[in-house]
């Protein structure tokens, strides 16, 4: 048990959908990454928060969007849902960041599944 | 991009046998780590080298880094069924975020 949280584990919905996923980073850690896995394209870095402030973005699409929390949990928001978007959502959290990230930990993934 | 590319991406062996992966990154790091997923499942850190490292063991493992050519090697020894996963490689973007490779799929047959 890595100690990070997501929520949920499985969701189907529709194209044109939005849907929020959520994450709770292990106790202590400041900074989470959000992760997308697909198939065709491997583990795609989105975006990352540190103490409530986003750090870095990667290939995030702008129907997507996310946040931290004061509680330094993080949801991930998906709109207007596309077939492509089916994948497995990962979350990660580590202690720190910047030079002193260190370690990934990572939740089990919500997988998502666009009909 | 810094994108890590790891190789082979796929091996299968017997168990007992070792399993060697490679991974080759872009630009300068400030570390290289290593993380297994099972299938479906979140991944899991193995073992982290900085970049003033050449090599560094745990149990099974053996992480190799030569930051002149850009490249770094997982070594499993021994093999066994359980090591059955995917392998990733990530670089550290010098802490703006960590990039994976593909991955390689290891399939050890019992």
């Amino acid at each position: 048990d890595s100690g990070v949280t997501q929520t949920p584990k499985h969701l189907i919905t529709a194209t044109g959908q939005r849907v929020t996923l959520r994450c709770s980073p292990r106790s202590g850690d400041l900074s989470v990454y959000w992760y997308q896995q697909s198939l065709d394209q491997g583990l795609q870095f989105l975006i990352q928060y540190y103490n409530g402030e986003e750090r870095a973005k990667g290939n995030i699409l702008e129907r997507f969007s996310a946040q931290q929390f004061p509680d330094l949990h993080s949801e991930l928001n998906l709109s207007s849902l596309e077939l492509g978007d089916s994948a497995l959502y990962f979350c990660a959290s580590s202690v720190g960041q910047g030079l002193m990230s260190g370690e990934l930990f990572f939740g089990e993934g919500s997988r998502l599944t666009v009909l | 991009s810094q994108q890590g590319e790891e190789d082979p991406q796929a091996l299968s062996i017997q168990e007992g046998e070792n399993a060697t992966m490679n991974c080759s990154y872009k630009t300068s790091i400030n570390n290289l780590q290593w993380y297994r997923q099972n299938s479906g499942r979140g991944l899991v850190h193995l073992i982290l080298i900085r970049s003033n490292e050449r090599e560094k063991h745990s149990g099974r493992l053996r992480v190799t880094l030569d930051t002149s050519k850009k490249s770094s090697s997982l070594l499993i020894t021994a093999s066994r069924a359980a090591d059955t996963a995917s392998y990733f490689c990530a670089t550290d973007n010098y802490g703006q975020n960590f990039v994976f490779g593909p991955g390689t799929r290891l399939s050890v047959l019992p």
